[in-house]
């Protein structure tokens, strides 16, 4: 185990509705992202952070917002959800502090259905 | 934006056989990861390449990053059912917090 939990785990909801995700580390890293995955489209990013309340967008950022009031939990929102938002999604942490090459470390994932 | 073209998409082949994925971009850069994905679980990096031209090996894993930093591949040798996932490779560019790109993936299945 990496330290890393989401939840929840599998969520059906409706279009228009609200969604938060919730990401939880237990090592104090600094650097936080979602993800989404879907077929053909590998890993996308959707938000990152860099600290407490220090936030930026990824390349599909839009329907969604996020917030990291603690340096271990770090909240995807989807304020009306959408069929479109259908995926999984995966949080990650940074590991590596000393390397220029950024390593991942992924939780295990949400399956979020919008019917 | 950087994109990475990985293929093939999926490849079924027989236990004991050999194979060769490839991911592919036009941009450069820093470093390349592999990442390995099972049904239900996050991915988990296998290796990092760095340096143009380097190769790696993983037991029967040998991973090599091209000598222009664009382009790797993974070459799996006597292939395992438990060989079996999603393999995904991911580009990082220097000094970008955003992480990493990936590519679509591909579905490697090992058949007994």
């Amino acid at each position: 185990d990496a330290g890393i939990t989401q939840s929840p785990r599998h969520k059906v909801t409706e279009t228009g509705t609200p969604v938060t995700l919730r990401c939880h580390q237990t090592e104090n890293h600094r650097y936080m992202y979602w993800y989404r995955q879907d077929p053909g489209h590998g890993l996308r990013l959707i938000h990152y952070s860099y600290g407490v309340k220090d936030t930026d967008k990824g390349e599909v950022s839009d329907g969604y917002s996020v917030s990291r009031s603690k340096t271990e939990d770090f909240l995807l929102t989807l304020e009306s959800a959408t069929s479109s938002q259908t995926s999984v999604y995966f949080c990650a942490i940074k590991r590596d502090r000393n390397s220029g090459a950024n390593v991942l470390t992924f939780g295990a994932g949400s399956r979020l259905t919008v019917l | 934006t950087q994109l990475l073209e990985q293929s093939p998409q999926f490849l079924s082949i027989q236990e004991g056989e050999n194979l060769t994925v490839y991911c592919n971009s036009s941009s450069v850069f820093s470093s390349l990861q592999w990442y390995r994905q099972e049904p239900g679980e996050g991915p988990v990096l296998l290796v990092t390449v760095v340096t143009g031209g380097e190769v790696k090996k993983l037991k029967r894993l040998t991973f090599q990053f091209g000598d222009a930093r664009k382009d790797s591949s993974l070459h799996i040798t006597a292939a395992q059912t438990g060989d079996t996932g999603l393999y995904l490779c991911a580009g990082a560019s220097s000094g970008s917090a955003r992480q990493l790109t990936f590519g679509s993936g591909t579905q490697l299945t090992v058949l007994p």
